[in-house]
């Protein structure tokens, strides 16, 4: 069975730092990762995805991932914090079975300290 | 831009009250989703539709139901609301497809049941 783990519930880092969110999986055969942000009293909005090629993947608001297939990780980051980049972050996997659909970590916040 | 909105960002009801939380997307998606998100659990599926009609549960359907009349219709119905009911709602479209297509997320509805 397809599943995401997120094993910090909250991650705290200066304004200007590099960020890391950390995300595990476990999935049989090639998985699908999704990152998505939720915004306070917003809904999730989509950031980045790995489907295949470059293990580093680019998204929205300079976040990127990385796919390390070895260590089975998704982990999200971005080179320099902005206050503006404090929210819930979500990781999602592709289960093999319905209609596209995903199975979400549980959530991690990250708050970025002026 | 994809667009899915829900009919209500907040809502309080009383307990045994049947609860209608809707849903419609702008994208001609076939796939649609309900979630429930819950602090320390993440998202998690209540039930999902692939068609018209169509409607299969998800991890946590019980005390739920659905109901597509329009492919950019999805209702949720709680037929009985209870205290454990008492979330926040999320809906979510995508495409159908058998690559890693992403989920377009609503606002949300903040449910409070009394």
């Amino acid at each position: 069975a397809q599943s995401v783990a997120q094993p910090e519930d909250q991650v705290n880092v200066a304004e200007g730092n590099p960020l890391t969110v950390k995300c595990t999986y476990s999935v049989s055969g090639n998985p699908y990762l999704f990152w998505y942000v939720q915004y306070p009293n917003r809904g999730l909005q989509f950031l980045l995805k790995y489907i295949t090629g470059d293990n580093l993947v680019k998204g929205s608001y300079g976040f990127e991932a990385e796919f390390n297939k070895s260590q089975t990780s998704f982990h999200l980051k971005k080179p320099s914090a902005l206050v503006s980049d404090s929210a819930l972050y979500f990781c999602a996997v592709r289960v093999l079975r319905g209609a596209n659909n995903l199975f979400f970590g549980t959530g991690t916040r990250l708050t970025v300290i002026p | 831009d994809v667009k899915v909105t829900q009919s209500s960002r907040y809502l309080v009801k009383r307990t045994g009250e049947k609860v209608f939380l809707e849903c419609v997307q702008d994208m001609d998606h076939e796939n649609m989703f309900w979630y429930r998100q819950d602090p320390g659990l993440g998202l998690r599926l209540i039930y999902f539709s692939y068609d018209v009609k169509m409607k299969e549960k998800g991890d946590i359907p019980e005390g739920y139901s659905v109901s597509r009349e329009k492919k950019e219709r999805f209702s949720l119905i709680l037929e009985s609301a209870s205290t454990n009911q008492t979330s926040m709602y999320l809906c979510a479209s995508s495409l159908l497809s058998l690559r890693g297509h992403e989920q377009f997320f609503g606002p949300g509805t903040r449910l409070t049941v009394l």
